[in-house]
């Protein structure tokens, strides 16, 4: 039962285009969300995140978009560079005091030069 | 400034053998918390410890795991008698007290059972 899909295993963008990564979620307890990107052999490295009280959060190229009645959020890369190809994982995190990640299954991006 | 430090990067072990993993945490932090990546999947919640207790192990198999995280020292997880099925990544994170959404992980020990 996964309460945090990304339903695109993968993506190949342009380089200098826009990257829109995708995720759905479940459960409407979760109230923090947050986007990792993984390179191969490395761990998972914080990119941005928002609050479920608000509905967009940009940080230089990366823009967050969270649409609660819908369940769902996406990643906005602009411009795209080849150095952004890895996996990039959405998680969300549950009101409350609970601190456990729950993770989609990621999506590898390919951004060609 | 070190990160959250894993060791071994890499371990194999053969079937019905004890494997231990060790992370040392941010220096301050004093939440861990373990996760289980297997292949072509997303990370998977194991257990979240503070210093000397276990907060939530909601995410960890009943049998042959365990995790501690001593007054001093890293933290360890031990995968006791070894299966096939156990190998996977398994990555730990920590955060400072009170700020859960700020977890940083290390790079990781991947698990070869053979």
């Amino acid at each position: 039962d996964q309460q945090v899909k990304q339903n695109s295993p993968s993506l190949s963008v342009q380089e200098g285009r826009i990257s829109i990564l995708n995720c759905d979620y479940t459960n409407s307890m979760f109230d923090y969300f947050l986007w990792y990107k993984k390179y191969p052999a490395e761990g998972p490295t914080f990119l941005i995140s928002i609050s479920s009280i608000k509905d967009k959060n940009e940080d230089g190229r990366f823009t967050v978009f969270l649409n609660k009645s819908a369940k769902h959020l996406s990643l906005h890369i602009v411009p795209s560079q080849p150095g952004d190809s890895a996996v990039y994982f959405c998680a969300a995190l549950l009101s409350g005091s609970a601190r456990q990640l729950t993770f989609g299954s990621g999506t590898q991006l390919t951004v060609l030069p | 400034n070190a990160g959250v430090m894993q060791n071994p990067r890499h371990l194999v072990r053969r079937r019905g053998q004890e494997a231990r993993l060790r992370c040392s945490p941010v220096k301050g932090h004093s939440h861990v918390y373990w996760y289980r990546q297997l292949p072509e999947e997303g990370l998977k919640f194991m257990v979240y410890l503070q210093k000397e207790n276990i907060i939530d192990e909601s995410g960890m198999p009943k049998e042959r795991f365990s995790a501690e995280f001593p007054k001093e020292g890293p933290s360890i997880l031990r995968i006791q008698q070894v299966v096939r099925g156990d190998s996977a990544a398994y990555f730990c994170a920590s955060s400072p007290p009170n700020r859960g959404t700020e977890a940083f992980f290390g790079q990781g020990t991947r698990l070869t059972v053979v």
